[in-house]
């Protein structure tokens, strides 16, 4: 079955520590992304990758790091330097037929962060 | 910029009845996407439906149609025939470049 996976599904971080979040895919998408969502709100894009070893941020990078060693992988950092990190992440992939507003981001089932 | 709104926090329906959901749009941009995300308590994103703006006919997939109003801006999710599983959170989004731009979200609640 294609689709995409994330882990873990639940984390807890103590303040001061990084922590890195899985998405792997395996649909062959091109483009790949990051979201995070605050409860009782859209998602919010934290980077996304076009192509393998290039990632752009999006608007709310500060804190997060990312990397793209991989077409199917795209790990994130949450970094001691992002404030409020406890939220909701969820990874997407596209086929990323470059800007055309008819590429489709397909969701994984998202990682919850909560920082102790 | 662009910005969606859903005005709708939340809303109930009974179950095999229609609802309509709303979502209204700005944007300067001539060429873009709208799509609707259900979200269901477990948190995933799940795919529904997909409009471009240069299309004619309205989306329909299943039980699912979008009422495109171009100039007016409005991109409303029309579930028909309402089922119990259909109880979920349903994002609007419009893409116009690489990411997609969400709305806050309404909340259905579909009883029995």
């Amino acid at each position: 079955d294609g689709g995409i996976t994330q882990s873990p599904k639940y984390l807890f971080r103590k303040e001061g520590q990084n922590v890195t979040l899985s998405c792997e895919q395996n649909l062959n998408h091109d483009a790949m992304y990051w979201y995070r969502q605050d409860p009782g709100q859209g998602l919010r894009l934290i980077y996304y990758s076009q192509i393998v070893n290039d990632f752009q941020k999006g608007d709310i990078a500060e804190g997060y790091s990312v990397s793209r060693e991989k077409k199917e992988s795209f790990p994130l950092t949450v970094t001691s330097a992002q404030k409020n990190p406890t939220a909701f992440y969820l990874c997407a992939s596209s086929i990323a037929v470059g800007t055309a507003s008819t590429d489709t981001q397909y969701f994984g089932p998202g990682t919850r962060l909560t920082v102790l | 910029a662009q910005k969606i709104t859903q005005t709708q926090p939340g809303m109930f329906v009974q179950e095999k009845e229609a609802v309509t959901l709303d979502c209204t749009y700005d944007t300067s941009d001539q060429s873009y996407g709208l799509f609707w995300y259900k979200q269901p308590s477990s948190g995933e994103m799940i795919f529904l439906i997909y409009q471009g703006s240069y299309d004619e006919q309205n989306a329909t997939e299943g039980r699912y149609s979008l009422n495109f109003q171009k100039a007016r801006k409005s991109a409303n999710l029309v579930i028909s025939a309402s089922q119990l599983g259909d109880s979920a959170m349903y994002f609007c989004a419009m893409r116009a470049g690489y990411a997609l731009n969400f709305g806050k979200g309404t909340s259905l609640l579909v009883t029995p």
